[in-house]
């Protein structure tokens, strides 16, 4: 099983501000790698497929990096609305994989 | 517009059984890959099974394997989850996902409560 593991587990950010937030698989995933975004009482949203695709309707402020083990979620000027908990998920292998999400605080 | 249902949730006692189905709509449903994903309340997202197009293929996670069954009637647009032997830890919200590079449609979910 590949292990997901993001970081920070929270992060705090002003309104504005730019942030990167990191997953790191236990195994290669190549580029298998998706990333979501839920709010509290919504179902998760698809932002990011093939580690840098973005889904449909995703603003251009949200890009996804990385390959192999190393991924990254980069969300440049920050709305008052990206305040979310954000989760990584390798689909490579089964079976497909979660991390443990990393929360987004307002500062 | 997609839409998943999921149905089937309840307060089960330890050891039972459940069964979870999932009726899809909006979409050709014999087309796609489908899959569980559950929530336990205030924790993070945990992928439980998959089953491809056909049924051909389908996956489990360690923490189900041998307990939960995946299977789906594409003639009937519905995806089931057969849970046994039933757990504690099994008590989450349960819902499923549209499979196309990543997991673009779920449904509200279907809350399961496994307590004595």
């Amino acid at each position: 099983e590949r292990v997901m593991t993001q970081s920070p587990a929270t992060l705090s950010v002003s309104p504005g501000g730019r942030v990167a937030l990191s997953c790191r698989a236990s195994q290669t995933v190549s580029r298998n790698l998706a990333w979501y975004q839920q709010k509290p009482g919504q179902v998760p949203r698809l932002l990011i497929y093939g580690a840098s695709t973005r889904a449909t309707g995703i603003p251009a402020r949200f890009s996804g990096s990385g390959s192999a083990t190393e991924f990254t979620l980069t969300i440049s000027t920050l709305q008052s609305e990206d305040f979310a908990i954000y989760y990584c998920q390798q689909y490579d292998t089964w079976p497909f994989t979660f991390g443990q999400g990393t929360k987004l605080e307002i500062k | 517009e997609v839409q998943l249902a999921e149905s089937g949730g309840g307060l089960v006692q330890p050891g039972r059984s459940l069964r979870l189905s999932c009726v899809a709509s909006g979409f050709t449903f014999g087309d796609y890959g489908m899959h569980w994903v559950r929530q336990a309340p205030g924790k993070g997202l945990e992928w439980v099974s998959g089953i491809s197009w056909n049924s051909g293929s389908v996956g489990y996670a360690d923490s189900v394997k041998g307990r939960f069954t995946i299977s789906r009637d594409n003639a009937n647009n519905s995806l089931y989850l057969q849970m046994n032997s039933l757990r504690l830890d099994d008590t989450a919200v349960y819902y499923c996902a549209k499979w196309g590079s990543g997991f673009g449609s779920w449904g509200q979910g279907t809350l399961v409560t496994v307590s004595s």
